[in-house]
């Protein structure tokens, strides 16, 4: 059982907007920044959006990030079919002392 | 050009204690933590632990202490991960993660991973 929650999948058409959720607690989300990942099948992660809602250099702005209170969100706009992947919310943990994941979320563009 | 290049793949058996390595470049090494990430065969991401390879200091989750050693070695800016006492719930690919001047703060770039397979 991850510690921070997301839905184990979610999807959309070509050009959709979608998002996807996640909810932690005080410890992690709650005092912590946020940080999403994408991992493309068979592939490594990349760092998709950090620090709540930055995006490093070479991601496209149809990514964005927000936070509020305990939970956070990875907003994916005018959606492609090459975003078809897996997306892992992370923060530190305080309470823990340690980095948390949330379970993943598959995304399939129909 | 920061890359992580991670050594080959591995099979073990039950009790078996495996160490993989982690080459590093295109940046200063001692600058920026590093992180061993666990993600088992069609499972999510689990953090494994850090180290600062300016100090060797380590932080591990809770979960791995204790079957978990994660060095540097800033003569070939290389970091490693040894896991003992396998078991096959340990089959999985391990990656190592470049992290930032702050444990806290994200890791950006990530190894290919390192299949670790564990069978009697």
């Amino acid at each position: 059982q991850s510690v921070l929650t997301q839905p184990p999948s979610a999807s959309g058409t070509p050009g959709q907007r979608v998002t996807i959720s996640c909810s932690g607690s005080s410890s992690n989300i709650g005092s912590n920044t946020v940080n999403w990942y994408q991992q493309l099948p068979g592939t490594a992660p990349k760092l998709l959006i950090y620090r709540n809602n930055q995006r490093p250099s070479g991601v496209p702005d149809r990514f964005s990030g927000s936070k509020s209170g305990t939970s956070a969100s990875l907003a994916i706009s005018g959606l492609q079919s090459e975003d078809e992947a897996d997306y892992y919310c992370a923060a530190w943990d305080d309470s823990l002392n340690g980095w948390v994941f949330g379970g993943g979320t598959k995304l399939t563009v129909l | 050009e920061v890359q992580l290049v991670q050594s080959g793949a591995e099979v073990k058996k039950p009790g078996a204690t495996v160490k993989i390595s982690c080459k590093v470049s295109g940046y200063t090494f001692t600058d920026y933590y590093m992180h061993w990430v666990q993600q088992a065969p069609g499972k999510g991401l689990e953090w494994m632990g850090l180290v600062d390879p300016e100090d060797g200091e380590t932080l591990y989750a809770e979960r791995f202490q204790g079957r978990v050693t994660i060095t540097a070695d800033t003569s070939t800016d290389t970091v490693y991960m040894e896991l003992s006492s396998l078991r096959s719930e340990d089959t999985a690919v391990y990656y190592c993660a470049k992290g930032h001047q702050s444990p806290r703060l994200p890791f950006d770039y990530w190894g290919q991973g390192t299949l670790v397979s564990v069978s009697s």
